[in-house]
């Protein structure tokens, strides 16, 4: 079947814009993350949905970013107002929803910030 | 926050020969899992060695899991080129998986 797939596969934009990521993950599954990395650097998580649950949001950096998922299923991440520390590839993960089960990545969105 | 700490950070070696990459974490796990990122982009998994289980293979690639150390190694053996790439380990948070910093390995031909 088919995996996560992510758009736009690379987005340049300019200090000040909004810009919007999506996220489509694989069927069935209730968990969706997204996590966010800088070049040469581990995963950051950033947010987290579990089925119609309030999703975590402990790890979005500042106010703005935010994330929604619509159905249970396609999410979108949002930064406004974007900086140029806001650089980076931002991967999108689903898995089963279960604790520890293995995550599903997309391919990331390489945003860049001018 | 990141509990898992991948060693070394980097590594380079000789394609054909082996290569280890360790993990260490800091609290009770469940499992333990290891992927593969090539190019920065996404994580693909390749193994998952629960708590309770000490070494599992998968192809060329072995893992090791010592609960009493908190560690675990990643042994890839006859490297080849299209090995380089960095590695993660991931260990099981509250609902989600808590990541290293990850180890860049370096295939020369």
């Amino acid at each position: 079947g088919a995996g996560v797939s992510q758009s736009p596969s690379n987005k340049v934009t300019e200090k000040g814009k909004d810009v919007e990521l999506r996220c489509d993950p694989i069927s069935g599954h209730t968990a969706l993350y997204w996590y966010r990395q800088s070049l040469g650097q581990g995963l950051e998580f950033l947010i987290y949905f579990q089925g119609n649950s309030a999703p975590d949001k402990s790890g979005l950096p500042s106010d703005r970013f935010s994330a929604e998922r619509t159905g249970g299923s396609v999410s979108t991440l949002t930064i406004q107002r974007t900086q140029q520390e806001d650089s980076a590839v931002y991967l999108c993960a689903s898995s089963l929803g279960l604790a520890g089960k293995t995550q599903y990545f997309g391919p990331g969105t390489r945003l860049l910030v001018l | 926050s990141q509990q898992g700490e991948e060693d070394p950070q980097a590594l380079s070696i000789q394609e054909g020969e082996n290569a280890t990459m360790n993990c260490s974490y800091k609290t009770s796990i469940n499992n333990l899992q290891w992927y593969r990122q090539n190019s920065g982009r996404g994580l693909v998994h390749l193994i998952l060695i629960r708590s309770n289980e000490r070494e599992k293979h998968s192809g060329r690639l072995r893992v090791t899991l010592d609960t009493s150390k908190k560690s675990s190694s990643l042994l890839i053996t006859a490297s080849r080129a299209a090995d380089t790439a960095s590695y993660f380990c991931a260990t099981d948070g509250n609902y989600q998986l808590i990541w290293g910093a990850g180890t860049k390995l370096i295939i020369k031909p």
